[in-house]
């Protein structure tokens, strides 16, 4: 099982531009969740995608989107990129879309925009 | 979501128990305890979670006290892999999102 996989793992952007994330979710897990971890800070919640649809969103502008397909792979897209949208991003997958049992994480993907 | 507290940082020395205390005292009697650990350049990793008694795992024991506004994240042995931030997280039954905070920072020292 390989777990929770998220590509590219570091990713450079010049500010204005537009970055998509992708994600694949743990094997038998059908909800995908995003975060965002600035450094030193712990991740904030971006939104959580079950069933193809977006079904909870944090505190985040619109220019965050997501996308899940039916294979239940997911992906992130930020547009007109700011220099503080440089971050970590993190998607977790679990089983449902309560989070009341086990999350998985992948290990990210680090943006810096420039 | 209710609010916890963590201590910023703690050490530890290897091979020693490590007890890693939260306080919760606005937990309500649905919410969920979890813990989850993140170690460098990784993502969050589940430890443990419970709701009003003990539990214990392969990683860690949780300790909920009785009137659950504390709980203590127990790693027996702590390792140089133990180090990471510790995260405190409550849960209802419904909650679909993990509401981190600034977590505590274990250092194990050889």
């Amino acid at each position: 099982d390989a777990g929770v996989t998220q590509s590219p793992t570091h990713l450079i952007k010049t500010r204005g531009q537009q970055v998509t994330l992708r994600c694949s979710p743990k094997s038998g897990h059908d909800t995908v969740s995003w975060y965002q971890q600035a450094l030193g800070q712990g991740p904030q919640f971006i939104f959580q995608y079950y069933e193809e649809e977006e079904r909870q969103r944090g505190n985040f502008p619109d220019r965050f989107s997501g996308h899940q397909f039916p294979n239940y792979s997911s992906e992130l897209n930020v547009n007109a990129l700011l220099l503080g949208d440089s971050a970590l991003y993190l998607c977790a997958s679990s089983s449902g879309q309560r989070v009341n049992t086990e999350a998985f994480f992948g290990q990210g993907t680090r943006l810096t925009v420039v | 979501d209710a609010k916890t507290t963590q201590p910023n940082s703690m050490e530890s020395n290897e091979e020693e128990p490590v007890h890693l205390p939260c306080n919760h005292s606005t937990i309500s009697g649905t919410d969920y305890i979890h813990w989850y650990r993140q170690l460098p350049s990784q993502g969050p990793e589940y430890v443990i979670h419970g709701l009003t008694s003990n539990v214990n795992n392969r990683m860690a024991s949780l300790a909920i006290a009785e009137d659950r506004k504390s709980s203590t994240l127990i790693l027996h042995r702590a390792t140089l892999r133990d180090a990471a931030v510790y995260y405190c997280i409550l849960l209802s039954g419904s909650a679909r999102q993990l509401t981190f905070g600034s977590g505590t920072q274990l250092t194990v020292l050889p």
